[in-house]
């Protein structure tokens, strides 16, 4: 069964700082990765996806990085901003279901 | 593109009550429907998966006739609470994946979220 793990847990920083959120799967056949970030009390935002093949994707102030053999992801997020306060939760699919497992979050405070 | 809608974003029902939550694939055919449930402070945790046309597939440890899922068009799958109780009390969120064409033959997209506080 397919475990997905944040660490940290939450993370408060000043702002401007650049950060790492990181992420790691148990199972590394996975069909993809994907970061949300969720604000309190809302939805899901979709940052970035990144494919089974790629190495990386990169969205603005965001770079993701994938090492599927050692099931590892990495959210970089340069010079961070109060607005930027959210959780952020990192999710594979994987399996015949094609099912996405979550992880349980890191939780995020940008200092102005 | 891809938008992913769900109705009520907000629901309030006496004990014993059920409600239905709608979750819609607004620019797309969904032909995999997923409902999650997430609690306060945690992650979002799978509940079902309906494919259109046939019965959902429950994880363990959610009860069927609890949670009824249907999944009857390409675009709407519906999640009634039968009987809602305080622990039912949750936010609930639905997701739509398209089987291939211009989108991500595995991505899911997600709906905004239905809050549902059973009193």
């Amino acid at each position: 069964k397919q475990e997905v793990t944040q660490i940290p847990a939450a993370l408060s920083v000043p702002e401007g700082e650049n950060l790492v959120l990181n992420c790691s799967f148990t199972d590394s056949a996975i069909y993809n990765l994907q970061w949300f970030r969720q604000d309190p009390g809302k939805g899901l935002t979709s940052l970035l996806l990144i494919q089974s093949s790629q190495r990386e994707q990169t969205s603005g102030r965001l770079n993701a990085s994938l090492d599927k053999s050692s099931g590892r992801s990495t959210l970089y997020i340069a010079a961070s901003q109060p607005g930027d306060s959210a959780t952020y939760l990192c999710a594979v699919i994987s399996g015949s279901a094609r099912q996405l497992t979550f992880g349980s979050g890191t939780q995020l405070t940008v200092l102005p | 593109g891809a938008v992913v809608s769900q109705h009520p974003s907000r629901v309030i029902c006496k004990s014993g009550t059920s409600v239905k939550i709608e979750c819609r694939s607004l620019d797309f055919q969904a032909t995999t429907m997923f409902w999650y449930r997430q609690f306060p402070k945690q992650s979002l945790m799978l509940m079902a998966t309906s494919n259109e046309g046939s019965k959902a597939t429950y994880e363990q440890g959610v009860e069927k006739d609890k949670f009824l899922i249907n999944h009857a068009s390409l675009t709407l799958s519906t999640l009634t609470v039968t009987s809602a109780h305080p622990e039912d009390s949750s936010f609930y969120i639905c997701s739509a994946r398209f089987g291939g064409g211009y989108l991500s033959y595995n991505e899911q997209f997600f709906g905004p979220g239905t809050r549902l506080t059973v009193l």
